[in-house]
């Protein structure tokens, strides 16, 4: 079965700063990556994915992730976030066309 | 493009009720359609799946009739949560996987906050 770990329940961080969203996964197949972000009392909007090639993807808005096939990872990451980058951040693995997420992060970015 | 739309956004209603909630694809056609369920600060668990035309896959440990799926056009497809109950109070997102895709895309819909009291 096909399960995502995000350690981090919340992630505080001053405003201009880097920042790092950890991402774990376990499959015994191949699988799609991607990373949602939640806005309060909205749905979930498509950040980036990783589905093939190279293994850094990124977004228009500045995140990037990196597939780590060795270490099972797809971790994000924003070199200067920015107050609207406060959110709730959810990694997912697709597995026959269905979706499992991680429980995430809260991204809470501080001025 | 692929704009999923929920409706109602927020809905009330009392024990013992009846409840329905829309999720259209508005630009394109939704081959399949996902039901989730997302309790307080916790992630989207995943309900059923449901496919134009046919009955709805359940996840195990959904009561298939208490929350019942149609998936009657390729644009819409509609949750009715039968005799709430203040424990179905949630917040319900449905995904619409489009016809032209590969199969693992999915656009979500803004979410329906259900209050059962």
């Amino acid at each position: 079965a096909q399960s995502v770990t995000q350690l981090d329940s919340q992630v505080p961080v001053f405003e201009e700063a880097p920042v790092e969203l950890r991402c774990n996964y376990s499959s015994s197949v191949s699988v799609y990556l991607f990373w949602y972000v939640q806005y309060p009392n909205q749905g979930l909007q498509l950040l980036l994915k990783y589905l093939s090639g190279s293994t850094l993807v990124k977004s228009i808005n500045g995140f990037e992730a990196e597939f780590n096939k060795s270490q099972t990872s797809f971790h994000l990451r924003k070199p200067s976030v920015h107050i609207s980058d406060t959110a709730e951040y959810f990694c997912a693995v697709s597995f026959r066309n269905k979706l499992v997420f991680g429980a995430g992060t809260i991204l809470r970015v501080k001025s | 493009g692929a704009v999923v739309s929920q409706h109602p956004s927020r809905v009330i209603c009392k024990s013992g009720t009846s409840v329905k909630i829309e999720c259209r694809s508005l630009d394109f056609q939704a081959t399949t359609m996902f039901w989730y369920r997302q309790f307080p600060k916790q992630s989207l668990m995943l309900m059923a799946t449901s496919n134009e035309g046919s009955k709805a896959t359940y996840e195990q440990g959904v009561e298939k009739d208490k929350f019942l799926i149609n998936h009657a056009s390729l644009t819409l497809s509609t949750l009715t949560v039968t005799s709430a109950h203040p424990e179905d109070s949630s917040f319900y997102i449905c995904s619409a996987s489009p016809d032209w895709g590969q199969g693992y895309e999915q656009y979500f819909g803004p979410g329906t906050r259900l209050t059962v009291t």
